[in-house]
């Protein structure tokens, strides 16, 4: 089995909310990746951990806070989000933190910030 | 400057024809290679990778790519297009070294459109 699942598959929120995105993977993996797209843009790198902690953060402003409470969940919590930031975030999973491991994605939560 | 170009940015093919989608890489070491496909409102699914041996890889859905190192090139081949295989795809690279471990770098993408 070589799923990550997401949730939700779409988020609308306003700039004062706070949301929370999902991500989940059981194939043992040990990194886990958070990605965002843009509509006909490549996915960029966010976050990535490995073995639950933090080990690139790509300058991402702070209003994004990922965590990753276990080795098979991923979260990405958003706070007084920017209509900017509307975009599909993927996260993606390895089985080790090597330039050779295998990226596995999941199907994005497709947010909108109004 | 180091980077991964697709060179065409939108290509249409006629259902049954072949198809040849364009990578090239620019890095002073042979990354390793990547190619993904992204259906509309999807993530992304590995067709292939090359790391190193033979230089003509097989990969899902009737999907190759050859490594040619001369030409720092490695372009994805289909020789039957299906309408189904109309999406984004994307050339990605990894580079060797404990400092890049956790970064795929993604060329800029793309578009297959198919014809009936």
């Amino acid at each position: 089995d070589t799923e990550v699942t997401q949730t939700p598959k779409h988020l609308v929120m306003g700039m004062t909310n706070k949301k929370s995105l999902k991500c989940e993977q059981h194939m043992g993996h040990r990194a886990m990746y958070w990605y965002k797209q843009k509509a006909k843009k490549p996915p960029e790198l966010m976050f990535v951990y490995s073995y639950e902690k933090l080990s690139i953060n790509e300058s991402v402003p702070s209003r994004f806070s990922p965590e990753c409470p276990n080795s098979s969940l991923l979260n990405l919590h958003l706070h007084a989000l920017q209509p900017e930031d509307s975009a599909l975030y993927l996260c993606a999973s390895s089985q080790g933190y090597g330039s050779t491991d295998t990226q596995y994605f999941g199907p994005g939560t497709r947010l909108t910030v109004l | 400057a180091q980077s991964v170009t697709q060179p065409d940015i939108h290509i249409t093919v006629s259902e049954g024809a072949s198809l040849e989608l364009r990578c090239n890489y620019s890095y002073g070491a042979t990354p390793y290679l990547f190619w993904y496909v992204q259906s509309p409102g999807q993530g992304l699914q590995l067709l292939l990778k090359y790391f190193s041996g033979d230089t003509l890889v097989q990969g899902i859905k009737g999907f190759e790519a050859e490594f040619k190192r001369s030409q720092s090139s490695f372009n994805l081949r289909k020789p039957s297009v299906h309408w189904s295989d109309a999406a984004e795809y994307f050339c990605a690279v990894a580079l060797p070294g404990s400092s890049n471990t956790g970064k795929l770098i993604f060329g800029q993408g793309t578009t297959l459109q198919v014809k009936p």
